[in-house]
């Protein structure tokens, strides 16, 4: 049962444009969510987070959504550059929950 | 290095063997994680300690799978008689504290490929 979802594999995208990378949780116990960028052959690296009483957090070219009512985040990039192609996994965690619960992950691409 | 740093960074055996994976947290952190990334697969908790308390193991998928944290620093996991499932990508996490912001910090992972 997976709870925390990114249904999209992958997403291509132009630089300067704006990338959108989408995750659903079913979880309603969830109240923390964290985005984490991974390069090929280094580990993921904490990239923003945001809090259930929040429904934006904002960070340089990154901001992510929270809809808490359709159990829905999303993570904007603005403007793409080539250097944030990489694999971009959601994470979510909760009171008495022990550890963060990842989505499987959406590979970016953004050419040039 | 300020990191959290594992090794080897790449280990191949061949089926029935065992292997150990070793994690260096950073220093000064309480809470460490395992995780493995299998091939089109999200990262798949195994197992998570904490301080002194007892781990949490509800990730592990088997009986052959183990680990250990000795002075609160150091983790080694090992899996006995690998099988070509266990073949993924085996990363450990640290974090300063078990709290609501739950930043971990991780490193760069063990390939490990079972023949």
């Amino acid at each position: 049962d997976q709870q925390v979802k990114q249904n999209s594999p992958s997403l291509s995208v132009q630089e300067g444009r704006i990338s959108i990378l989408n995750c659903d949780y079913t979880n309603s116990m969830f109240d923390y969510f964290l985005w984490y960028k991974k390069y090929p052959a280094e580990g993921p690296t904490f990239l923003i987070s945001i809090s259930s009483i929040k429904d934006k957090n904002e960070d340089g070219r990154f901001t992510v959504f929270l809809n808490k009512s359709a159990k829905h985040l999303s993570l904007h990039i603005v403007p793409s550059q080539p250097g944030d192609s990489a694999v971009y996994f959601c994470a979510a965690y909760g009171l008495g929950f022990q550890k963060l619960v990842f989505g499987t992950g959406t590979r970016l691409l953004v050419s040039p | 290095g300020a990191g959290v740093s594992q090794s080897p960074s790449n280990k191949v055996t061949e089926k029935g063997k065992d292997v150990e994976l070793r994690c260096d947290p950073i220093s000064g952190h309480t809470a460490l994680y395992w995780y493995r990334q299998s091939l089109g697969q999200g990262l798949e908790f195994l197992i998570y300690f904490q301080g002194n308390s007892a781990p949490d193991k509800s990730g592990l998928p088997s009986d052959r799978f183990s680990a250990e944290r000795t002075g609160g620093s150091v983790s080694t996991l090992t899996i006995q008689r690998t099988q070509q499932e266990d073949s993924a990508v085996y990363l450990c996490a640290s974090s300063p504290r078990r709290d609501i912001n739950n930043e971990q910090f991780f490193g760069p992972g063990t390939r490990l490929t079972v023949l």
